[in-house]
Parts: C-alpha cells; sequence; structure tokens
C-alpha cells in the first residue's frame, strides 16, 4: 500500500519568502506529526495532530510556522518570512492511533534551501 | 527535558556485529524505539522496547534497561546495505505527548 508521501522534494526559496509543505499521511492514520532534521542530526519535533486538531505544538520555534490539517488527513506546514535558518528537511510521519508505543511511518522529506 | 546520546559514528567488517548504545535522561519515559536512517532516505522502524530485556528480530536486536536508562541495538552478520544512520529516540508517558524524541544518530559504516 501507499506510504507517507510529501510534496515537494525539494523548494528552493528567497528569504523573506512563504513556502507550504504537503504531507498526505497513510490512509486510515489519524495522528500525524512534522519533524525538521538538520544535517548531522536527528528529527526535532514540531507539531503533532491527532484528527483536525493540533494536540501538541510546543515544538514550533516561533510564529513563524503554523500547520494545518482541515479534513483529519492531509496536512500543510506553512513557514512565514522564511530565515536562512529554516533549511533542512522536513519530515512528516503518521501512525494508526496516538499512543506511546504506535510506530510511526515516515515521509521522505522536503528539503527545504532558504538562499 | 530529555539527554539523549548515542556515538556519532561507528565501523565495522561485513559479517560482523556491531553493538550501538544508547543512554537517555528522560522524566516520564515510556518506551524506546529504533530507526534506521539510509542517506537521504526517510527514517524506517526497526523496533519498540518498552519492558526490560532484549528483542530479538532476525539480524537485529534491540535490548531496554530501564533502571539505567541504557538501550543498545545489536546488528548480526553485517551486510553492505547495513551501513546508514541509527536513530534512538524515546517517548514519555505523560498525557497528549506521543511525540518521539531523537538523538543525533550513530552513523554505522560497513566495510568489505
Amino acid at each position: 500500500g501507499a506510504g507517507v508521501s510529501q510534496t515537494p522534494s525539494n523548494k528552493v526559496t528567497e528569504k523573506g519568502k512563504y513556502v507550504e509543505l504537503r504531507c498526505d499521511p497513510i490512509s486510515g492514520h489519524t495522528a500525524l506529526y512534522w519533524y525538521r532534521q538538520s544535517l548531522g542530526q536527528g528529527p526535532e519535533f514540531l507539531i503533532y495532530f491527532q484528527g483536525t486538531g493540533a494536540a501538541d505544538d510546543s515544538g514550533l520555534p516561533n510564529d513563524r510556522f503554523f500547520a494545518v490539517r482541515p479534513e483529519g488527513s492531509v496536512s500543510t506546514l506553512k513557514i512565514q518570512r522564511t530565515e536562512r535558518g529554516d533549511s533542512a528537511v522536513y519530515l512528516c510521519a503518521s501512525s494508526f492511533a496516538s499512543g506511546g508505543g504506535n510506530e510511526q511511518f515516515f515521509g521522505p522529506g522536503t528539503r527545504l534551501t532558504v538562499l | 527535558g530529555q539527554n539523549i546520546d548515542q556515538p556519532t559514528e561507528m565501523t565495522a567488517t561485513e559479517g560482523a556485529i556491531v553493538q550501538i548504545n544508547c543512554t537517555y535522561q528522560t522524566s516520564g519515559f515510556n518506551g524506546l524505539f529504533w530507526y534506521q536512517q539510509h542517506a537521504g532516505e526517510a527514517p524506517t522502524f526497526l523496533s519498540y522496547n518498552v519492558l526490560d530485556g532484549l528483542e530479538e528480530k532476525g539480524r537485529f536486536s534491540s535490548f531496554l534497561s530501564r533502571s539505567k536508562g541504557y538501550s543498545y541495538l545489536l546488528l548480526k552478520e553485517l551486510q553492505m546495505k547495513d551501513s546508514a544512520s541509527y536513530l534512538c529516540a524515546v517517548t514519555r508517558k505523560r498525557s497528549n505527548d506521543y511525540k518521539l524524541s531523537f538523538g543525533a544518530g550513530t552513523t554505522v559504516t560497513v566495510r568489505a
């Protein structure tokens, strides 16, 4: 079956621009997570959705970052006024349900480069 | 907060065994995951430990000691395709706290 998909795979933008990153989770997965991974580091949590609502957004670095999941499936991560420090791979993951032991399935990521 | 430590790099020979250690200091610890990540690809699930002891799954085994805040991933009969980054991640027991908190990863290089 289809795994988690993310678009675009690569995004190059200029400092100050707005970007949207899309995530299509595995069908039937109610929980969706966004992470950010810098080179040589492990993924860093950004936000977690249970259904349509953001259950935990404690990892969003500042108010330039926002994410939505209006119908409880596809999610969009939105970054305003991008900065060079936002350059990273943005990973999306989904799981069948929330709960500490549920395996999270990761998408291939979107590599964001801010010039 | 949490502090998750694992070695940065390890090198081993094809056919050998490598053990990747992970130590953590996590309040409200629930369980520990190991993920494999090939360069430029998504992390893929290897194992999950919530109870003390060894979980064996083919060539890969994972161990957890909750009292010591310690886990290891054991890779046996190494193959070239095992060259990858191995990520240790913990979860917490707090309600609504289901995120994975990752270590920086251990890059394993398998040489012929």
